[in-house]
């Protein structure tokens, strides 16, 4: 069985760090493309970040380019991701789900539950 | 703002046919994917590439393109499929991916 378990979240200060990771299992991890999707409380899906199967084609969304940065450990089956200079509207739960190509496709076949990030003073 | 347009709600009865759009000028190079979320759960996709449903997901689901509009068709929907509905696809770059603005679906 395929899970995605995300980890990290939590409320921190704006202009804060945190780093959130996701441990994966139930598949060759290493032979996917992973990304992060985040959806503010009551609004839409809004991807975030992708990562191809061996690191070398990384992506971001340009309200976060800059701030966050996308990486995984195949050897771990993990994701994560370490986001800087956080903001009220990063506000979130941030999801991790699987791509079906190695390479990314844009198609995600399987999701976690998501960790919530909440950036409040 | 996001580049794929879908109308905020639908509605469709008990057993009917419903087609959701998604509209944005990168579909006229890419496919679209299309995600079902009910309310406090995890999306799922229910149909990706030209018209492709994963393991599990029913055959009353089908996607299509035309220009620059994706269609989700649902025919004859069933109670358990009210739920928000989002198209994805990569953006106009073509180096990004972006959701659609979401489709809620209510079966009457």
């Amino acid at each position: 069985e395929v899970q995605l378990v995300e980890s990290g979240g939590g409320l921190v200060q704006p202009g804060r760090s945190l780093r959130l990771s996701c441990a994966a299992s139930g598949f060759t991890f290493d032979d996917y493309a992973i990304h992060w999707v985040r959806q503010a409380p009551g609004k839409g899906l809004e991807w975030v970040s992708g990562i191809s199967w061996n690191s070398g084609t990384i992506g971001y969304a340009d309200s976060v380019k800059g701030r966050f940065t996308i990486s995984r450990d195949n050897a771990k089956n993990s994701l994560y991701l370490q986001m800087t200079s956080l903001r009220a509207e990063d506000t979130a739960l941030y999801y991790c789900a699987k791509d079906i190509n190695y390479d990314s496709s844009g198609s995600f076949d399987y999701w976690g539950q998501g960790t919530l990030v909440t950036v409040s003073s | 703002s996001s580049e794929l347009t879908q109308d905020p709600a639908v509605s469709v009865a008990l057993g009917q046919t419903v087609r959701i759009t998604c509209q944005g000028d990168s579909l006229r190079s890419y496919y679209a994917s299309w995600y079902q979320q009910k309310p406090g759960q995890a999306p799922v996709l229910v149909i990706y590439g030209k018209n492709n449903r994963p393991s599990g997901i029913p055959d009353r689901f089908s996607g299509s393109t035309s220009g620059n509009t994706a269609s989700l068709t649902i025919t004859g929907a069933q109670a358990q499929d009210e739920a928000d509905y989002y198209c994805n696809s990569r953006d106009s770059s073509g180096n990004h991916y972006v959701f659609g603005t979401g489709t809620k679906v209510t079966v009457l």
